[in-house]
């Protein structure tokens, strides 16, 4: 079946410092992708949605400056998260959308800690 | 607008069945999921329904819609131990694959 890797699965930064997160579709051609952000036991929020060739669409009260999201192919997406804060420490969850509509695969997420 | 709910916690005995539930407010959804999550991990599709029909069953699965009343529910039969996770409904609306997904509810299998 169709596979999304986000990677790193986990990283810790210091306070200041700017983290990139891949998301790769590795047997179809994404479209789209989206990024979720996930605080512990709530649920996902839809931070954007990254267009292949495109700018990405964020949502409402998303900084863009402070999220920068390129997605240069069909299979590559990255988020980087800049000047990174303690508040920024959450779980990020990629996922991939192909052609079909049931086609929408996620990625197994990266652990932000910044300290 | 779009708002999920979900109830948080439910525990249930091994064997017995699992019911989660979930409410939507945005009738114009087009299809509804279920998805699973295990601690740290990416989300697992599970089932998923078209929003015209009633009911959907996939082996222990079983899917039930209520567009009336915009309530939608997960049955798992013969919960396992490993069926313990936090289960996430979502919807789809309009053309594109934008989900919001609900509040999540941890399910707990007891022996």
């Amino acid at each position: 079946g169709a596979v999304v890797s986000q990677h790193p699965s986990w990283v810790i930064c210091k306070s200041g410092t700017s983290v990139k997160i891949e998301c790769r579709s590795l047997d179809f051609q994404a479209t789209t992708m989206f990024w979720y952000r996930q605080f512990p036991k709530q649920s996902l929020m839809l931070m954007a949605t990254s267009n292949e060739g495109s700018k990405a669409t964020y949502e409402q009260g998303v900084e863009k400056d402070k999220f920068l999201i390129n997605h240069a192919s069909l299979t590559l997406s990255t988020l980087t998260v800049t000047s990174a804060h303690p508040e920024d420490s959450s779980f990020y969850i990629c996922s991939a959308s192909g052609n079909g509509v049931q086609s929408l695969h996620f990625g197994n997420g990266t652990r932000l800690t910044v300290t | 607008g779009e708002d999920v709910e979900q109830s948080l916690f439910l525990s249930v005995r091994e064997g017995d069945s699992s019911v989660i539930n979930c409410t939507y407010t945005d009738s114009s959804s087009t299809y509804l999921y279920w998805y699973k999550q295990e601690p740290g991990a990416g989300l697992q599709l599970l089932t998923y329904i078209f929003s015209n029909m009633d009911m959907k069953q996939d082996q222990r699965l079983t899917v039930l819609l209520n567009k009336k009343d915009k309530h939608l529910s997960l049955r798992i039969a013969d919960t396992q131990t490993g069926d313990s996770a936090i289960y996430f409904c979502a919807e789809k609306t309009g053309g594109g694959n934008k989900l919001t997904f609900g509040t999540g509810t941890q399910l707990k299998v007891e022996l």
